[in-house]
């Protein structure tokens, strides 16, 4: 099935460093959600986006629904040693199923 | 708020065997989804149900089935269970078909 292209793939970074990852689509959706997973659980929705150029924050993470509603971007800022995890975009449009991004893997360095 | 509830946690079966895995939705949400999570595929859908009916479906093959029950309540059914069928399976909740879905923590399946 469809999956939408998340990137980076994966992220290595130090204890206070910004992070930025994008997921992009070839057709619009209406709806952009952000999700974490750590290890044996399964994933927490953290932002969801409902209109075309709406910035959402959480906290340390803000998240935009992008102006063509074919891609939305996570960032977060001075992380910590608990953002370890996999990041999934997930797209949403009319009644149809969730459609998910390949993810983004979390690694802190210290 | 009770989250989504999925038991067991952990299965443990063999080639040809079958299963039955079970989802209790958070209070209120009509609309109940099943994943298949493995390391090399990520998230696959395998089907939605919304007021006891199927309204999406993945690629998966027949073996793979799913019900629910007039109190939103889920079950998904694997028969003759092979090597490929190990992993994390996932359900996820919302009120209606459409809305931003809640997960539960999964059963983890593993056959032998």
């Amino acid at each position: 099935g469809q999956q939408l292209n998340q990137s980076p793939q994966s992220m290595f970074i130090q204890e206070g460093e910004d992070v930025s990852m994008n997921c992009t689509s070839s057709s619009i959706f209406n709806t952009w959600l952000w999700y974490k997973q750590d290890p044996g659980e399964g994933p927490v929705l953290l932002i969801a986006l409902y209109k075309a150029g709406e910035l959402t924050s959480n906290g340390r993470l803000t998240a935009q629904f992008g102006i063509t509603r074919k891609d939305s971007f996570l960032n977060i800022s001075a992380s910590i040693p608990s953002d370890v995890g996999i990041y999934f975009c997930a797209g949403l449009r009319g009644n149809e199923k969730l459609t998910f991004g390949t993810g983004t893997r979390l690694t802190i360095i210290p | 708020k009770a989250g989504v509830t999925q038991t067991p946690r952990y299965l443990i079966k063999t080639r040809g065997q079958q299963v039955t895995l079970s989802c209790s939705p958070i209070s209120g949400h009509r609309s109940v989804s099943w994943y298949q999570q493995t390391p090399g595929q990520g998230l696959q859908f395998l089907f939605e149900y919304f007021s006891e009916t199927q309204r999406n479906k993945g690629n998966f093959p027949g073996r793979f089935s799913g019900r629910q029950f007039s109190n939103s309540r889920s079950e998904m059914n694997v028969s003759t269970l092979e090597l490929g069928d190990s992993a994390l399976y996932l359900c996820a909740s919302s009120p209606f078909l459409g809305q931003p879905q809640h997960f539960g923590d999964g059963t983890r399946l593993s056959i032998l």
